[in-house]
Parts: structure tokens; sequence; C-alpha cells
């Protein structure tokens, strides 16, 4: 079974460092996405990716924050200068197309996460 | 405003036994339902997605229902094996020009031997 692949599993950092976590979507998925989730809390959306650039982004997804495809099959989000508050799991998703009623293809598939805490 | 509720918080049965999980929605307007399981320190992996006109729809040992009228949902799960210790997490699409999803904040589910 296809899966998304996270890399990496868990990485601790200190307060204002860079950190690029990175994500191998389904080949032929088209939309990507980044979630995080706090430690006990809600799934949040921060970004979605269509065609090489960002199609929606959340109030979370600030200046700090950016995303990128660099070659055909990886897809990364990058902390600029973390915070304490950035320590989350961040999930990478992708679907083969956009959400729509009655369409069962747009189910996300989730990576299983990279665990980020920022000391 | 677009919120997702869900109950119980938590709740632990002994394996073999059936439970039912509850999700309340005040999601406007409404596009499609999703359970998912989430495993501890996992993603999250969908179990089934509703549209406004399905009623019911299982996969395996799970059933889930929907009433579009009062904005319910519940997942029904029988026969439960330890491996179905998890939080599930119902999540509704909003039909607006974003498809945004509200997720709701899950319900952690614990099977004992």
């Amino acid at each position: 079974e296809p899966e998304v692949t996270q890399t990496p599993s868990h990485q601790v950092t200190q307060m204002g460092q860079e950190v690029i976590l990175r994500c191998v979507p389904i080949s032929n998925h088209l939309y990507f996405y980044w979630y995080r989730q706090i430690l006990g809390q809600k799934v949040e959306f921060l970004v979605s990716f269509y065609n090489n650039e960002i199609s929606e982004k959340s109030e979370i997804f600030d200046d700090q924050f950016s995303v990128e495809r660099p070659d055909g099959s990886n897809f990364t989000l990058k902390i600029r200068s973390t915070k304490l508050e950035d320590s989350a799991m961040y999930f990478c998703a992708s679907s083969l197309i956009r959400d729509r009623v009655n369409s069962g293809a747009n189910v996300l598939t989730f990576g299983a996460g990279s665990r980020l805490t920022v000391l | 405003k677009n919120q997702v509720e869900q109950s119980p918080q938590s709740l632990i049965i002994l394996e073999g036994k059936n439970c039912t999980l509850q999700c309340n929605y005040t999601v406007s307007p409404f596009s499609n339902l999703r359970w998912y399981k989430q495993d501890t320190g996992r993603g999250p992996v969908s179990l089934t997605i509703m549209t406004f006109s399905e009623n019911t729809k299982s996969n395996g040992r799970y059933t889930a229902t929907l009433d579009a009228d009062t904005k319910q949902s519940s997942l029904h799960i029988t026969a439960s094996q330890l491996s179905d210790s998890a939080s599930y997490i119902c999540v509704v699409s909003v039909m607006d020009s974003n498809y945004q999803l509200i997720w709701g904040a899950g319900t952690k589910l614990i099977i004992k031997p």
C-alpha cells in the first residue's frame, strides 16, 4: 500500500534554530498538506500546496514557515526561527485530488509524523 | 462558528465488547464527514467518509452513521480488539471554496484484555 513517509521521526532543536521537516508524498498525488498537533490537542491545518504553489494556509502559517517542493518527490516544511510553542507533531499528508463532495479519491493519506521538540 | 464536538473524551472497555463514539457538528455548508483512527504517535488513518446522502457506512468492524438533520454521527465498533486502542477523530469538511476541514478533539479509546 502506498504511504507518505516523513523524516526525521523526531528532532530536538534549540529555540531560534531553523528546522526542515521532509516528506515524500504518494507518487501520483497532486495535493500536499502540512498539519500539526500539539500534544493532547486537536490536529491543526497549516498549509496546502498544489502545482508548485501554496493554495491555502491557516493563520498559524506565518512568515516563519515556508514550504517547498524542491524536486519531483520531496515536500518540505521549513521553520526559520523555532519557538518553544512550535513543539508539536507535524504531519504531512497528500491526496490525489482536491477535497470535493462525492469523491472518495480525495481522502488524505497522512504520514507517521515528525515530532519536533524545541528547547 | 463551525465546530465539531466529540464524546466521550475517553472510554475504557473490555476486549470483545462493542462501543459507540459520538460526534456532533455545527458546520455549514456541510460537505462530508470522516472518521479517522490515530494510533499514539502516528498519523491519522481514514476509516470512513460519508456524504450528505449516506446514512450508514461500514468498514470491517467499524460502522459509521450520519444524521444530517440532527447533525450527528456515530462510530460503532463491534467485537473490540486490543489493536482498536487509539484516538478516533471526527472531521467535517465545509463546502466552501477551500473545503476546509473542521477537526474534533477525538475520543481516546482503551481496550483492556
